[in-house]
């Protein structure tokens, strides 16, 4: 079955710069790449998705990049804010979505 | 977008009992989807919800344990038999919408905070 990796854990960056998160997947048949944004105690929300006949998505300050052939995906948040500090799941899905581990990302101010 | 409701919001339990999850979408979806969420860590899908049929399980959960009935296309529950405090979890419900644009999306339910005492 699909099995999803995600790198790193933790992440802390000072307000302003960048932050970037890692995937990989393992199903080739996964053909939609879904990340949710999950703040303590609320359900996870959608933030932006990718398909697989897309390289790259970007939506303000949030991207995401796919490389189908290396089965990578990432995340890009520029211009980080304090309410972007959350957990962050990437998924993969052929027919159902599987996610992975989390990264919980933190703004110093 | 589909809004997803479900009852309870949270519950305490005793072990050896068991505690039905009611989740209700606001919208005719194509899928119906039970998650588990262990505090820190990642969703894990517990089953895939069918329509009129029976669920599909994910390696691991079984049906014994956590029976799921969808009887139409809005609403599903899931039901944690013989608890112990190991279930002790948030259960998520989530549904995948199908129209043109949106298709795959998928948003999930407040959850259902599970103790077990």
């Amino acid at each position: 079955g699909e099995n999803v990796e995600q790198h790193p854990s933790t992440l802390s960056v000072q307000e302003g710069d960048s932050a970037v998160i890692k995937c990989t997947y393992s199903d080739s048949a996964s053909n939609y790449f879904p990340w949710y944004k999950q703040e303590l105690g609320k359900r996870p929300q959608l933030i932006i998705d990718i398909r697989s006949n897309v390289g790259e998505k970007k939506d303000q300050r949030i991207a995401v990049t796919l490389n189908k052939t290396a089965k990578h995906f990432s995340l890009h948040i520029t211009e980080t804010q304090p309410e972007d500090s959350a957990v962050y799941f990437c998924a993969a899905s052929a027919s159902k979505i599987i996610f992975g581990s989390g990264t919980r990302l933190s703004i110093r101010p | 977008s589909a809004v997803i409701s479900q009852k309870p919001s949270r519950d305490i339990c005793q072990r050896g009992t068991s505690l039905t999850i009611q989740c209700q979408v606001d919208s005719q979806v194509t899928m119906m989807f039970w998650y588990r969420q262990q505090p820190g860590q990642s969703l894990t899908l517990i089953a895939t919800a069918n329509q009129g049929s029976e669920a599909t399980y994910e390696s691991g959960f079984v049906i014994d344990k956590f029976p799921i009935s969808r009887p139409n296309l809005t609403f599903s529950t899931l039901t944690v038999s013989n608890m112990s405090p190991e279930d002790s979890s948030i259960y998520l419900c989530s549904a995948r919408t199908s129209g043109r644009r949106d298709y795959n999306e998928q948003f999930f339910g407040p959850g259902t905070r599970l103790t077990v005492l």
